[in-house]
């Protein structure tokens, strides 16, 4: 059975300062893991997805790297604006018709 | 371009009354359809998902059910609801195929069971 993880719970920032967000899964048997943000009370919108055959992928201040042998995926944001606050979710596909979530990690980058 | 729409955006609801959630998905045909509900500070718990008119998967057991009377709407319903159901509900698609890329995730709607 997957099972997705996130550490941090929660993280706060001052304005500027590069972070990085972690992901773990446990069956790296997988073909591709994706980065989501969501806002306070609102839907889910794709930030990255990494193929199995690639190890990062970048879209503008946010840089996702995938190691599948050790189960891990990490999400790093340059220079982060109090517009990056949010929870970030990461999620890696399970079965052929689903897709297994972490609880995410809330983020609060402050001015 | 692809939009889903979800309604109503928020809903308050007494233990034991009834529940309907409808969403409907535009700009695709022959969508795969899901149902996630997100209790606070956890992750998304996928409760159904749909590959066609009529045919739901339930990932997990509970007084909710849901029904795809056309190819693109999918409607979550209750008979009588409990305080456990509270929670985000979010309605999802993907294309249909035989595996799933990624998801595109409606607005969500916050109900609340007193």
């Amino acid at each position: 059975k997957q099972e997705v993880t996130q550490i941090p719970a929660a993280l706060s920032v001052p304005e500027g300062e590069n972070l990085v967000l972690n992901c773990s899964f446990t069956d790296s048997a997988i073909y591709n893991l994706q980065w989501f943000r969501q806002d306070p009370g609102k839907g889910l919108t794709s930030l990255l997805l990494i193929q199995s055959s690639q190890r990062e992928q970048t879209s503008g201040r946010l840089n996702a790297s995938l190691d599948k042998s050790s189960g891990r995926s990490t999400l790093y944001i340059a220079a982060s604006q109090p517009g990056d606050s949010a929870t970030y979710l990461c999620a890696v596909p399970y079965n052929n018709n689903d897709m297994r979530f972490g609880a995410g990690t809330r983020l609060t980058v402050k001015p | 371009s692809q939009t889903i729409h979800q309604w109503p955006a928020t809903l308050v609801q007494p233990v034991g009354s009834p529940l309907s959630l409808e969403c409907t998905v535009e700009g695709t045909s022959n969508p795969n359809l899901y149902w996630y509900r997100q209790a606070a500070g956890r992750g998304l718990q996928l409760l159904f998902y749909s590959v066609g008119i009529g045919q739901i998967s339930s990932e997990v057991p509970q007084n909710l059910s849901a029904s795809r009377p056309q190819d693109r709407q999918f409607i979550l319903s209750s008979k009588k609801l409990l305080l456990s159901d509270s929670g985000f509900y979010l309605c999802a698609w993907s294309v249909l195929g035989t595996r799933v890329d990624t998801q595109y995730f409606g607005p969500g709607t916050r109900l609340t069971v007193l």
